[in-house]
C-alpha cells in the first residue's frame, strides 16, 4: 500500500509566480491535511479537506493560498503570487476517518524556495 | 484551546544513554497526544500515540512514552540511544472540535555522540 505522494519535492519559484502543490492521500483515505513548516519551526495547520469539500481552512493566510480536493485526483494546494516568505516545507497527511485521535499519515513534503 | 511545549530544541546523548525528550500539552478536555519522527528530508513518520487507556504507551523502534495527567505531560524515552536515532522529534496534540488537525511542538533535534 503506497504511502502518501506529494509532488514535486523541490519546487522554485520567482517572486510573483504561482506555485501548485500536489497531493495524493493514501488508498482509501478521503481525509487530507495540509501543513507548513517553515525553518526551525514545527508543523503549522493550515487547512483540512474531504473529498470536494473545505472542512477547515482556519489556518490558510485569507489572500494568495487556495486548496482544493476534487472528486477526483489529487488534492492540490496553490499559492498565487508567491513572496520570499512562502519559502517553507509544505507536508500533506491523510487518514482514513476524521475522528479525534486518528492518526495522520505523511508525505515527504515539498519544500518551496522563493527567490 | 490545545498546544505543547517542547523544552530543549537541541539534545544530545552519547551512543547506549538515555533518551529523554520532553513534551508538555495544555488542553481543555482529555488530550490525544502524538511522537512523531522525522528524518532529513523526509515527511513524519509517527513513533506512538496516546488517546485512552494505559498511560504507559510503547512505539516503534524502542522508544515509550508516558501520559502524566498531574504534570501534563507526554515525555518520549528509549533506554539505549542508537545513532540511527539522530533526527528531529515532535510531539503533538489532537484538536477538541472540528477536524482533527494536530497542534504540533516547534520539535527537539536529538543528536548521537558515538
Amino acid at each position: 500500500n503506497a504511502g502518501v505522494m506529494q509532488n514535486p519535492r523541490h519546487l522554485v519559484r520567482r517572486r510573483g509566480q504561482e506555485a501548485r502543490l500536489r497531493c495524493s492521500p493514501m488508498k482509501g483515505h478521503s481525509h487530507v491535511y495540509w501543513y507548513r513548516q517553515l525553518p526551525e519551526e514545527g508543523l503549522k495547520f493550515m487547512v483540512y479537506l474531504q473529498k470536494e469539500n473545505i472542512i477547515d481552512e482556519s489556518g490558510m493566510p485569507k489572500e494568495r493560498f487556495s486548496a482544493e480536493f476534487p472528486k477526483e485526483g489529487p488534492s492540490i494546494l496553490r499559492i498565487q503570487q508567491v513572496v520570499r516568505g512562502d519559502s517553507a516545507a509544505y507536508f500533506c497527511a491523510s487518514s482514513p476517518q476524521s475522528g479525534r485521535g486518528e492518526t495522520q499519515y505523511f508525505g515527504p513534503g515539498t519544500r518551496l524556495l522563493v527567490l | 484551546a490545545q498546544s505543547v511545549t517542547q523544552l530543549g530544541s537541541h539534545v544530545s546523548v552519547s551512543e547506549g544513554a538515555l533518551v529523554l525528550l520532553r513534551c508538555n500539552y495544555s488542553s481543555s478536555v482529555p488530550p490525544y497526544l502524538f511522537w512523531y519522527v522525522q528524518y532529513p528530508n523526509q515527511g513524519l513518520q509517527l513513533l506512538l500515540k496516546y488517546t485512552t487507556g494505559a498511560t504507559l504507551v510503547k512505539g516503534i523502534n524502542g522508544f515509550e512514552a508516558e501520559f502524566k495527567k498531574s504534570e501534563t505531560s507526554f515525555h518520549l524515552t528509549k533506554p539505549s540511544a542508537h545513532m540511527s536515532d539522530a533526527a528531529e522529534y515532535f510531539c503533538a496534540v489532537s484538536a477538541i472540535s472540528g477536524g482533527n488537525q494536530f497542534y504540533f511542538g516547534t520539535g527537539t533535534s536529538l543528536t548521537v555522540i558515538p
